[in-house]
Order: C-alpha cells, then structure tokens, then sequence
C-alpha cells in the first residue's frame, strides 16, 4: 500500500486477557518501530526493527510486552495480561532504513487499545 | 532525564497570520529534528525536518529553525488555515541515527476565523 497500515483500528479488551496488534509498513521499508501514545501526550517509542531483528527495545515496558517481524515487513505487537494502564493508542511507523543518519519515520494511524 | 519539549500547550492565531510553534530540546547529542501534525484520530503526519548541520529548512508554507547554541527549534507557519488546526510535536533522535524518536509533549494550534 501507499503507506503505513495498522490493524485492528480499535480493541476493545478486558484485563487480563492477550492481544495482537498489527503493522503493514511501507513496502521497501526496512526500519519499523512502535510507539504508544497516551491521551494528551506525545508517542513514547517502544522497540525498533531493522529487518527481522530488534535493534533496540528498550522502550519496551515490561515482560508483558512482545514484538515480532519474522520476514522483514509485517510486525505484530503482543500483549500478554493487559492491564488498564496498557489502554492507550499504539502507534506503527516505517523508515527506509539506511541506518546512517537520522532517516524520516511515517506513521500509521494507530490501534486504539481500552483495556477494561 | 533528557527529553524534548515544548513551552506553550496551545497557540491560538487568527486565520491568515503566521504562526510560530517552539520547542527546546536538551539532548546535544541529537542530530536530527523532525516536526509532525497529529489530527484527532490520525498518526502523526511528517511536516518537515531538520539536520544539525542546518540552521534553516524551508518546505512549502512552513519554516523550520534550529538553534543550537541554546537547543531551540522553531516551526513557522505562514498565512495559517483551518486546516491548519492540529496538535504539533517536535522530535529528535538523540543522535542515534535511524534509532527511535523522542517526542515533545505537542502544542495544540487552534485557528481563529
């Protein structure tokens, strides 16, 4: 596609239970990341792919939280016993990759998580 | 911590004036700034950026000024439109390359008839 696609556009989930987000990123796009961005604030990074492998997930939170990208494109975020405080909108973006400099990041619109 | 952020949460201008939108940013190591719109209910939308190496960077409507010596970015709008409203936020990489961004808390432009 033309951009950056984020599936589903909202989930609604109860506490406790486990969730799969999903990223289709810009195709040639070798960079991937995730963000979370809570009501008025700006997106916190998560975890950064380059290809297939996390280059850094320091953002990452807790255990809880899991990234996979086993080709290179598609990405998916996992969940494991969400809590309330996971609601939030979790945010996709995609970069060429080259890796050099600080490079351009396109985003998607994001999955609204509500955690309930 | 270091982070990026910004000194007004909303700016209102009237439709037609220009509109300059500020953040300060205290990580050296960056080399990289981005500015992005985020409509409600949309990801955040790439407006224009900036190297350090750069001082200025002009895109179409907007201006993009970068002030190292006391880390200030600045974001100019010119003749500002409805469709201009939005919620705006700065970004830098830490200088970490293609690494994760480090966003600013937004400045929310409301555009006055």
């Amino acid at each position: 596609g033309a951009g950056v696609s984020q599936t589903p556009s909202n989930k609604v989930t109860e506490k406790g239970k486990y969730v799969e987000l999903r990223c289709d990123p810009i195709s040639g796009h070798t960079a991937l990341y995730w963000y979370r961005q809570s009501l008025g604030q700006g997106p916190e990074f998560l975890i950064y792919f380059q290809g297939t492998g996390a280059a850094d997930d320091s953002g990452l939170p807790n255990d809880r939280f899991f990234a996979v990208r086993p080709e290179g494109s598609v990405s998916t975020l996992k969940i494991q016993r969400t809590e309330r405080g996971d609601s939030a909108v979790y945010l996709c973006a995609s970069s060429l990759g080259q890796g050099v400099m600080g490079e351009t990041q396109y985003f998607g619109p994001g999955t609204r998580l509500l955690v309930l | 911590g270091e982070s990026v952020g910004l000194h007004l949460p909303t700016l209102s201008v009237q439709e037609g004036d220009n509109s300059i939108i500020n953040c300060a940013y205290s990580n050296s190591a960056s080399d990289y700034f981005i500015w992005y719109k985020q409509e409600s209910g949309k990801g955040p939308q790439f407006i224009i950026d900036i190297r350090s190496n750069m001082d200025k960077r002009q895109g179409q409507r907007v201006t993009v000024l970068l002030n190292k010596t006391v880390k200030h970015l600045s974001l100019q709008i010119a003749a500002t439109q409805p469709g201009d409203s939005a919620v705006y936020f700065c970004a830098e990489n830490g200088g970490g390359g293609a690494d994760g961004l480090t966003f600013g808390k937004g400045t929310h432009l409301i555009i006055q008839p």
